[in-house]
């Protein structure tokens, strides 16, 4: 069964460094999406994106945070400047179409900043 | 703002027991509704989804229904079993999306079941 996947499962990093959260999405699918768990907190929603562009963004998504989709499978994560406030879990999904609604996850990325 | 809660927070009950999972919503005005599995320290995996229009979605065990004008779903599940045991999440899609990507969901902070033999 198609899935997505994530990587690493696990990152550690120092406060200020630059992390890169990786993500290969459902192969037909054209929505992709971050979202993040603080732990023992709600999973909350940080972006959408479609045809190479950013849909929808939330207010935890602010300009320490980028995504991108290098080529025709990957899609990232970036955070510049982590803080300590950013470890959480990181979620990608992606869905088929604008109204097909189901999202689909991937594993998650834990990130814990020192 | 939509807000969305998911009660009990816990339950525990033995094998075999029929069950019900609550989720309600402040804002009736959404796009759909998607109940999620969450495993520990693992990710989300989709048990159900309904859309706005329908009332009930069922897979095996499992049944959903979505009642829009009170601000409410369950989820049934019928002879639950230990492998039962996770956290059920409930979110929902707003209709304000429309026009974007329809992935806005929000989350409720999720019901812990634990199913014991």
């Amino acid at each position: 069964e198609p899935e997505v996947t994530q990587t690493p499962s696990h990152q550690v990093t120092q406060m200020g460094q630059e992390v890169i959260l990786r993500c290969v999405p459902i192969s037909n699918h054209l929505y992709f999406y971050w979202y993040r768990q603080i732990l023992g907190q709600k999973v909350e929603f940080l972006v959408s994106f479609y045809n190479n562009e950013i849909s929808e963004k939330s207010e935890i998504f602010d300009d320490q945070f980028s995504v991108e989709r290098p080529d025709g499978s990957n899609f990232t994560l970036k955070i510049r400047s982590t803080k300590l406030e950013d470890s959480a879990m990181y979620f990608c999904a992606s869905s088929a179409g604008r109204r097909a609604g189901e999202l689909f996850f991937g594993e998650g990325s834990r990130l814990t900043v020192l | 703002k939509q807000e969305v809660t998911q009660i009990p927070a816990a339950l525990s009950v033995p094998e075999g027991e029929n069950l019900v999972l609550n989720c309600s919503f402040t804002d009736s005005a959404i796009y759909n509704l998607q109940w999620f599995r969450q495993d520990p320290g693992k990710g989300l995996t989709s048990l159900l989804l309904i859309q706005s229009s329908q009332r009930e979605q069922t897979s095996g065990r499992l049944n959903a229904s979505l009642d829009k004008s009170s601000g409410r779903s369950t989820l049934y599940i019928a002879a639950s079993q230990p492998g039962d045991s996770a956290t059920y999440l409930c979110a929902v899609g707003e209709s304000a999306n429309y026009g974007g990507s329809q992935g806005n969901l929000i989350f409720g902070k999720g019901t812990k079941l634990s199913v014991k033999p």
